[in-house]
């Protein structure tokens, strides 16, 4: 139980165009979801907080006009990178709470190129 | 302002011994804490969840919590090559927001 999927695993794309991402629960209803950015060698940083059907909250230096998160349904949350540049390349991944439990279950992750 | 500290290592081991991975915490309002290895180019995974204090066994892995001493560990018996990654500690404080703390993570080596 508590598998957490992402799509795209891997993506590369020109500067200046958006890519989504999209995480989902498989096998239970996610309350929150939260987005997370690691560069290599480096920690994980938590990007936003996102509750289903709520706006997210966006941890501080995080733009929320260029990363843009939608938490819509209780078992999927996208992260939309808007006009990315090569500083967005990254590793993004993404984990899910369930109800009740303080636990997250992270997806595999998305590792984004720009080109 | 809340902070999970680790060693970052590398930790190395020879195969087949006890692998010791500790971790302090500043908030004394945390409850849980969590362990998750982390192999290099993925994602992490949860090991163990622990929420009292004292021991919690699963497997090969055992979870230790000191709430007094704000301490928890993890220790990795019969080390294995596989179990080379970097291990992530984090805690939960019990806020509303359900956010976790990580520790920068301590990576282990074992040595065949």
């Amino acid at each position: 139980g508590a598998v957490v999927s992402q799509h795209p695993s891997r993506v590369i794309c020109k500067s200046g165009t958006s890519v989504k991402i999209e995480c989902r629960s498989l096998d239970f209803q996610a309350t929150t979801m939260f987005w997370y950015r690691q560069f290599p060698k480096q920690s994980l940083m938590l990007m936003a907080t996102s509750n289903e059907g709520s706006k997210a909250t966006y941890e501080q230096g995080v733009e929320k006009d260029k990363f843009l998160i939608n938490h819509a349904s209780l078992t999927l949350s996208t992260l939309t990178v808007t006009s990315a540049h090569p500083e967005d390349s990254s590793f993004y991944i993404c984990s899910a709470r369930g109800l009740a439990t303080d636990t997250q279950y992270f997806g595999p992750g998305t590792r984004l190129t720009v080109l | 302002q809340k902070e999970v500290e680790q060693n970052s290592g590398p930790l190395s081991v020879p195969e087949g011994a006890i692998a010791s991975l500790n971790c302090t915490y500043s908030d004394r309002g945390s409850q849980s804490f969590f362990w998750y290895r982390q192999y290099s180019g993925k994602s992490p995974e949860l090991i163990m969840s622990i929420y009292s204090n004292g021991d919690k066994e699963d497997g090969r892995f055992t979870a230790q919590l000191n709430k007094a001493s704000q301490y928890v560990s993890l220790l990795i018996r019969d080390s294995q090559p596989s179990d080379s990654a970097t291990y992530l500690c984090a805690g939960y404080s019990g806020a509303g927001s359900y956010q976790l703390t990580f520790g920068k993570g301590t990576k282990l080596s074992v040595i065949p």
